[in-house]
């Protein structure tokens, strides 16, 4: 089966770092996503990977290791507005996005 | 530029009623589709379409039915409802399928079936 694997909820202080990981098994690979959702919106999309790396977007970078099944998506200098929830999507090899039941990540003052 | 719009926002209907949900895309995207999203579970696929008349199933399409007659619409049709299909829909679209494409989302429709 198809599973994607992230922490259910997550808090850290205004202004510090955060981490967010991400694992998955998956049926073929062709790109892994993160969208930001806050509660009650639509999910936004955040970044893409496809080759292992880190990618860096201003104070949000993603990182993937295709061997490991794993991303981690890293915010900086966290802000109040950056409380919401984070999708983890992987597309499989019919192009399909397979998703994460995704983080809630609780910014604290 | 609207984006993808949805309607309606919220609904409540009872168990055994119809009801159809609209997506509208002015984006002029090619793929479109239907997500439900539950607590504690990750968005599922339940219809999507890859072009004007075209469309196919997804992970979870019991129960229901989509059309696509036109390019920028997308609807969702629910034939009977039970109150297992109480949920958060999302309508979706994309230029297409490859590599980079991202999908866009439409601000949702809160369904409660009683």
């Amino acid at each position: 089966g198809q599973n994607i694997d992230q922490p259910t909820e997550m808090t850290a202080t205004e202004g510090a770092i955060v981490q967010i990981n991400c694992t998955y098994q998956t049926s073929g690979f062709n790109g892994l996503f993160w969208y930001q959702q806050h509660a009650g919106e639509a999910p936004t999309f955040l970044s893409y990977n496809v080759l292992d790396g880190l990618e860096e977007k201003g104070r949000f970078s993603s990182f993937l290791s295709r061997s490991k099944g794993y991303s981690y998506l890293l915010l900086k200098e966290l802000q109040m507005k950056d409380s919401a929830s984070y999708l983890c999507a992987v597309r499989d090899s019919d192009y399909q996005l397979i998703w994460g039941a995704g983080t809630k990540l609780i910014i604290k003052p | 530029n609207a984006g993808v719009t949805q309607t309606p926002k919220f609904r409540v209907l009872k168990t055994g009623q119809s009801m159809t949900l609209l997506c509208a895309q002015d984006m002029n995207h090619e793929y479109m589709y239907w997500y439900r999203q539950d607590p504690g579970m990750g968005l599922r696929l339940i219809h999507y379409s890859v072009g004007e008349g075209t469309t196919a199933k997804g992970e979870v399409p019991d129960g229901y039915n989509v059309s696509r007659l036109k390019k920028q619409n997308f609807l969702l049709g629910l034939e009977s409802a039970a109150p297992s299909q109480t949920s958060v829909y999302f309508c979706a679209s994309s230029s297409g399928q490859g590599h980079q494409e991202t999908q866009y989302f439409g601000p949702g429709t809160r369904l409660l079936v009683l």
